[in-house]
């Protein structure tokens, strides 16, 4: 069975730092794209950013574009959102998300997520 | 970017009886759309990919169709289970954008 597991979130202040990870377990995680999608809480679901499968491509949303990085370990089985430069508007639950297909942009397998609160 | 706009943001049905929420983009995405069921402390659920294919043991009831700019999610008899907000989501162009959600309530 495929699994996500992400950690690394928590508390911190504006301007900080945060990196996310996430785990893959079930899957051959080196032959899918992986994405980061967040949720304020109380809000609906918002895209942050997707990595290819070698990680030489990389799309993010506006908002997080030269603060943020997503890259992959496929030694590891990991993916990670490197955070930095956080706003109040960054705190949000962010999910982990196995793409589809490297064809299909759906997301079909989605960890639990990491809480990040950006507070001073 | 490419806006989705789901409507009604609620929708009241009685178990039973047939949901049906639209989902639209405000440019075409083709047949590039994705459908999610999410409850409550739950992550998101992949319901229907490209606009119209069932996700792996999803029931009959859910059906997805459109395409272009159009899209409909129909929930033949709502189950219990059912109840839950449902977001699309376009995959056809870079940023990836999600509607902002239908919540389907018990009537």
């Amino acid at each position: 069975e495929a699994q996500l597991l992400e950690s690394g979130g928590g508390l911190v202040q504006p301007g900080g730092s945060l990196r996310l990870s996430c785990a893959a377990s079930g899957f051959t995680f080196r032959s899918q794209a992986m994405s980061w999608v967040r949720q304020a809480p109380g809000k609906g679901l918002e895209w942050v950013s997707t990595i290819d499968i070698s990680g030489g491509y990389t799309h993010y949303t506006a908002s997080v574009e030269g603060r943020f990085t997503i890259s992959r370990d496929n030694s590891k089985n990991t993916l990670y959102l490197q955070m930095n430069g956080l706003r109040a508007e960054d705190t949000a639950l962010y999910y982990c998300a196995k793409d589809y297909s490297n064809y299909v942009g759906s997301m079909d397998v989605w960890g639990q997520g990491t809480r990040v609160a950006v507070t001073s | 970017e490419v806006v989705m706009t789901q409507s009604p943001a609620t929708l009241s049905v009685s178990p039973g009886e047939r949901a049906t929420l639209s989902c639209r983009a405000s440019q075409s995405v083709n047949s590039n759309l994705a459908w999610y069921q999410q409850k409550p402390g739950q992550a998101p659920r992949l319901l229907i990919s490209a606009a119209s294919t069932r996700a792996t043991g999803l029931p009959a009831r859910f059906g997805g169709s459109g395409s272009g700019t159009e899209f409909t999610l129909t929930i033949s008899s709502l189950q219990s289970e059912d109840f839950a907000v449902y977001y699309c989501q376009q995959y056809n162009n870079w940023p990836r954008t999600f509607g902002q959600g239908t919540k389907v309530e018990i009537k």
